[in-house]
């Protein structure tokens, strides 16, 4: 069963603009990441964060987690045509050892 | 590329057939995940082996297996196949650590397609 929810599920911006996604869970987390994957592809980690930090930023990403309400959120600043994608978010359940994914929210970012 | 290798690219195979997909991790890496990625499911984790034991078990039918090998590249093993089983299969491997899963890093993944 699927651990995480992406919000929303489908994302429209022009090219420069901000795109912020949500992910919500329902279980204790070890971390929590969120992985970017392009059509039919491979998914590509982008970022890690612990359940004991808060914010996390990498390039022109910048990750945030409330552990109190159990939710994340993934934002892209400066988007570009290139980061069209969907992005899902993944949570490492405490005291488990696998990884559920959420549903993917699905990014397009218009020339 | 992730490093993650995986064979072949597509399949297409009757009902009812048994396939084999096979996935080499990174260098180094000691997991291997497979994970299930279809339209209506989404991304679903199937198995995890940690250096030839299995040590996660997900949403895997009775009818898929898989198994980690001593040189640590993984087979995921799926029989009387159905319709349904059509998707994408994807393998991830990790490198070894603490206790929790870090970074997994994706192979391009299997296209299963069964007619």
């Amino acid at each position: 069963s699927q651990q995480g929810e992406e919000d929303p599920q489908a994302l429209s911006i022009q090219e420069g603009e901000n795109a912020t996604m949500n992910c919500s869970y329902k279980t204790s987390i070890n971390n929590l990441q969120w992985y970017r994957q392009n059509s039919g592809r491979g998914l590509v980690h982008l970022i890690l964060i612990r359940s004991n930090e808060r914010e996390k930023h990498s390039g022109r990403l910048r990750v945030t987690l409330d552990t109190s309400k159990k939710s994340s959120s993934l934002l892209i600043t400066a988007s570009r045509a290139a980061d069209t994608a969907s992005y899902f978010c993944a949570t490492d359940v405490y005291n488990n050892n696998d990884m559920r994914f959420g549903a993917g929210t699905r990014l397009t970012v218009k020339p | 590329d992730s490093g993650v290798t995986q064979t072949p690219k597509h399949l297409i195979t009757a009902t009812g057939q048994r396939v084999t997909l096979r996935c080499s991790p990174r260098s180094g890496d000691l997991s291997v995940y497979w994970y299930q990625q279809s339209l209506d499911q989404g991304l679903q984790f199937l198995i995890q082996y940690y250096n030839g034991e299995e040590r996660a078990k997900g949403n895997i039918l009775e009818r898929f297996s898989a198994q980690q090998f001593p040189d640590l590249h993984s087979e995921l093993n799926l029989s009387s196949l159905e319709l349904g089983d059509s998707a994408l299969y994807f393998c991830a491997s990790s490198p070894p650590g603490g206790p929790s899963t870090d970074t997994q890093y994706f192979g391009p993944g299997t296209r299963l397609t069964v007619l």
